[in-house]
This record gives structure tokens, sequence and C-alpha cells, in this order.
């Protein structure tokens, strides 16, 4: 079974631009997290989906931020713009029940 | 307010020596659960166990155990003759709410080396 993916693995973008970062959840996964860790900082909580709908989206830090999860299977994460603060490892994970999540590799944003 | 706390940031060991990563954590509720999470060098996070707060025995797979202490608020975990595989960065986790459907607050990470 594969699991959880994430795409880009690197991105490097320039104040101001926009990014979008994709994450697919394990197939039948209805509940899928967005979390992100800034340089040296703990992981933090950005947002949950239950299938399509965002569950809790308190962690979501402004409304640069845009997440979205058409149809309930994959999402995006969508920055724009970009600032400098944004740069860090987001992470996403899925769960079939929300009991145990499994996370992806992470996409390392890096903001110039 | 959820809070985990690992105190150790950096930790170095020889080989086949045992070590123990700290967590401690902070909650209101009385229903929570608290994992371990493993980060090798590619990156992605890799669970190893879940507890929930009403089972405080302590669990052994192989050469990992974990005590659950909910008179400390800690949940530690033990590498015994640690190997240079366990190299890697490990995370306390916490969630709260019957489900567990919740989101995770995370600790600050501990990156651990084992030298061979």
């Amino acid at each position: 079974e594969a699991g959880v993916t994430q795409f880009p693995s690197h991105s490097v973008i320039e104040k101001g631009q926009t990014v979008t970062l994709r994450c697919d959840p394990i197939s039948g996964h209805d509940n899928l997290y967005w979390y992100r860790r800034v340089m040296g900082k703990e992981i933090k909580f950005l947002l949950h989906f239950v299938k399509e709908s965002k569950q809790d989206e308190s962690g979501m830090p402004n409304n640069r931020f845009l997440a979205e999860r058409t149809g309930g299977t994959y999402s995006t994460l969508k920055v724009q713009p970009a600032e400098l603060e944004d740069s860090g490892v987001y992470f996403c994970a899925s769960s079939p029940e929300g009991m145990d999540q499994y996370f992806g590799p992470g996409t390392r944003l890096l903001v110039l | 307010a959820q809070k985990v706390t690992q105190a150790q940031t950096e930790i170095s060991v020889v080989e086949k020596e045992d070590v123990t990563l700290d967590c401690v954590y902070e909650t209101r509720d009385t229903t929570y659960y608290l994992f371990w999470y493993k980060q090798p060098p590619s990156g992605e996070l890799v669970f190893l166990i879940r507890r929930n707060s009403f089972d405080e025995q302590n669990e052994i797979s192989g050469r990992y155990s974990w005590n659950f202490q909910k008179s400390t608020s800690s949940f530690n975990f033990t590498i015994t003759a640690s190997q240079v595989v366990d190299s890697a960065v490990y995370f306390c986790a916490l969630s709260e709410g019957i489900q567990g459907a919740q989101k995770l607050v995370f600790g600050q990470g501990t990156r651990l080396t084992i030298n061979p």
C-alpha cells in the first residue's frame, strides 16, 4: 500500500510569489492533516480535513494560506503571496479513523 | 492548554548503549493520547506508538520501550542496545479528546545520534 505522498519535495521561491503544495493521502483515508515545522521550532498543526470538509483550521497562520481538498481525495495548500517567515517543512498526514496519523516526507519550502 | 516538552535537544551515545528520551506533557483533559514519531534522515515521520490516558502499562517492542507515568505527566522512550540505524529525530506528541481525531501537539524533537 502506498504511503502519503507530497509534491514537490523541495521548492525555492522568491518573496511575493505563489507556491502550491500537494498531498496525496493513503487511499481510503478520510482524515487529512497539514502541519509545518519552521526552522528550529516544533511541528505545528495547520488544519484538518474530513473528506472534503475543513474540520479544524485553527492553525492556519493568516489568509495568505488556502487549503483545499476537492472530492475528498488529494489536498493542496497554496501560499499567496509567500513571505520569508513561511519557509519551513510542510507535512501532510492522513488517517482512516483519526487515531493514528501517517505522515508524508514533507515539502521543504524556502522563500528568498 | 496543551503542551509537550522534550528538554533534550540533542543526545549522542556510542552504539550498544541504552538511551532514554524524555517527554513531559501538559493537558487539562482526562482523555488524551500520547505518541512517539521517528524522523530518519529521509525526512518522513514514522509512527512508533500510541498510548491512551487510561492505559499506564509500560510497553516493550523489541529494543524499544515506553514508560508512561501520569503522576509526573511523562511518557519517556528508551532504546536498549542502540544501533546506528536508530539515529534520527524523535518527536513526542499529544492529542486530546475521546475520538482521537484531533490535531497533534508536538514537542520540539530530540536529535539522537548513535556513533559506531
